[in-house]
């Protein structure tokens, strides 16, 4: 019964590649979110999504943009993939406010080489 | 601005002994604050939230509005509540977490 699927568990790029991550999520949440995962550093919010086409900012947007055509769909792009951006990336979803809390994705370990 | 403060970054424990998992936050409001879990090899997941005040696995955790803290704690550790914990709050629509604490329970 995987609620939020992330399309890749694993994926490896070339420097100054653009990276696509996809999201997709079942429970008809309106909250998409996209975290970076770092060892010592916890998870990071990159961008988040309340609703279809609204886009906003978290802590860390740098070299990051977000799309969201569809309601269950959140995409996470790397403009140009550089080797700071290697990271655990973690996508969730929630009813407003954080409802029930967030569920999340099994996450997708990029590394940009 | 909303900050989440866990302080240990490893903690071992024995099994049967007594967990504690601190957590200290700052934040204007009234806050809503979670635990998080994650097992080796598993997403990461909603151990308990606050405002439910109930307790999920044996663990429990009391907002100290005074102290700005939400410790988790169990009586007695089990090995298989190994794993990476995370602390967070609520503010508005988005979380914001704590940099987490890797718990490990010794045989």
């Amino acid at each position: 019964d995987v609620k939020v699927t992330q399309s890749s568990r694993y994926l490896v790029k070339r420097t100054g590649e653009k990276v696509f991550l996809e999201c997709v999520q079942d429970m008809d949440h309106e909250n998409m979110f996209w975290y970076r995962q770092d060892p010592g550093l916890g998870l990071r919010l990159i961008y988040f999504s309340y609703d279809v086409k609204m886009k906003e900012k978290g802590d860390i947007p740098e070299g990051y943009s977000v799309s969201r055509e569809k309601k269950e769909r959140f995409s996470l792009i790397l403009e140009s993939a550089s080797t700071n951006q290697t990271s655990m990336y973690l996508c969730a979803s929630s009813l407003p406010r954080g409802g029930h809390g967030y569920t999340f994705g099994s996450g997708t370990r990029l590394t940009v080489v | 601005a909303q900050r989440v403060t866990q302080p240990e970054k490893l903690l071992s424990v024995f099994k049967g002994a007594p967990v504690e998992l601190k957590c200290n936050y700052s934040y204007s409001g009234s806050p809503e604050l979670f635990w998080y879990v994650q097992y080796s090899r598993q997403r990461l997941q909603l151990l308990l939230r606050h405002i439910s005040r109930e307790s999920i696995k044996g663990f429990t955790a009391d907002l100290n509005k005074g102290e700005t803290s939400f410790h988790l704690k169990k009586p007695f550790a089990q090995e298989e509540d190994s794993a990476m914990y995370y602390c967070a709050l609520q503010d508005d629509e988005k979380l914001t977490f704590g940099t987490g604490t890797r718990l490990t329970i010794i045989p």
